[in-house]
């Protein structure tokens, strides 16, 4: 089973307007990563936060980590049309061998 | 720049044959993983290598196999391609465990 499950599926907004992903997982992890996977192109990294970190920023993007509920947010502020992009969660889990494990994704459409 | 490049990017094959992946990295890193990617499902870990002649099975290891004969390189083998093993291919590495994945950009293979 994954460890990690985004929530929606599918956004769509508006430019201009924030997107908010939500992830949560099943058991303690080391960190947690997002990543973005552009159409027919590999994941590229976004931002890791670890499990004593509650809240990274990096420029537009604003992760939150709370590991009482398993749960993490990817917030996009001021979203742009060359945002749009598949955004995924995965978590570094030391029982799992050190692998990362990745949840299905949300699918994000920003519209112009 | 370092890279992690794959190739074929795309390839058809029969079902029954033998085919192999390849996956090349200039970042010199020790960890290797191999992930598939389907609909519904996000990425799921067929194989991975912590070095030189280490590899190990992930969650969907069945009919695949790897070899890591160098730190470059982690070619990953269909021994004998099935039509359920159509899929995106995606090989990542990582400099250390914790730390983010870097990926290639995929091998869209279609077996029929």
């Amino acid at each position: 089973s994954q460890q990690g499950e985004e929530d929606p599926q599918a956004l769509s907004i508006q430019e201009g307007e924030n997107a908010t992903m939500n992830c949560s997982y099943k058991t303690s992890i080391n960190n947690l990563q997002w990543y973005r996977q552009n159409s027919g192109r590999g994941l590229v990294h976004l931002i890791l936060i670890r499990s004593n970190e509650r809240e990274k920023h990096s420029g537009r993007l604003r992760v939150t980590l709370d590991t009482s509920k398993k749960s993490s947010s990817l917030l996009i502020t001021a979203s742009r049309a060359a945002d749009t992009a598949s955004y995924f969660c995965a978590t570094d889990v030391q029982e799992y061998g050190n692998k990362l494990v990745f949840g299905a994704g949300t699918i994000l459409r920003v519209k112009s | 720049d370092a890279e992690i490049t794959q190739s074929p990017r795309h390839k058809i094959t029969e079902t029954g044959r033998q085919v192999t992946l390849a996956c090349h990295q200039t970042w010199n890193h020790n960890n290797m993983f191999w992930y598939r990617q389907d609909l519904g499902h996000g990425l799921r870990l067929i194989h991975y290598s912590y070095g030189v002649q280490d590899t190990n099975k992930g969650e969907v290891s069945d009919g695949y196999s790897v070899s890591r004969s160098n730190t470059e390189d982690l070619p990953l083998t269909l021994e004998s391609a099935a039509s359920s093993q159509t899929s995106v291919y995606f090989c990542a590495s990582r400099v250390t465990l914790n730390s983010p994945l870097h990926f290639g950009n995929g091998t869209r293979l279609t077996v029929t």
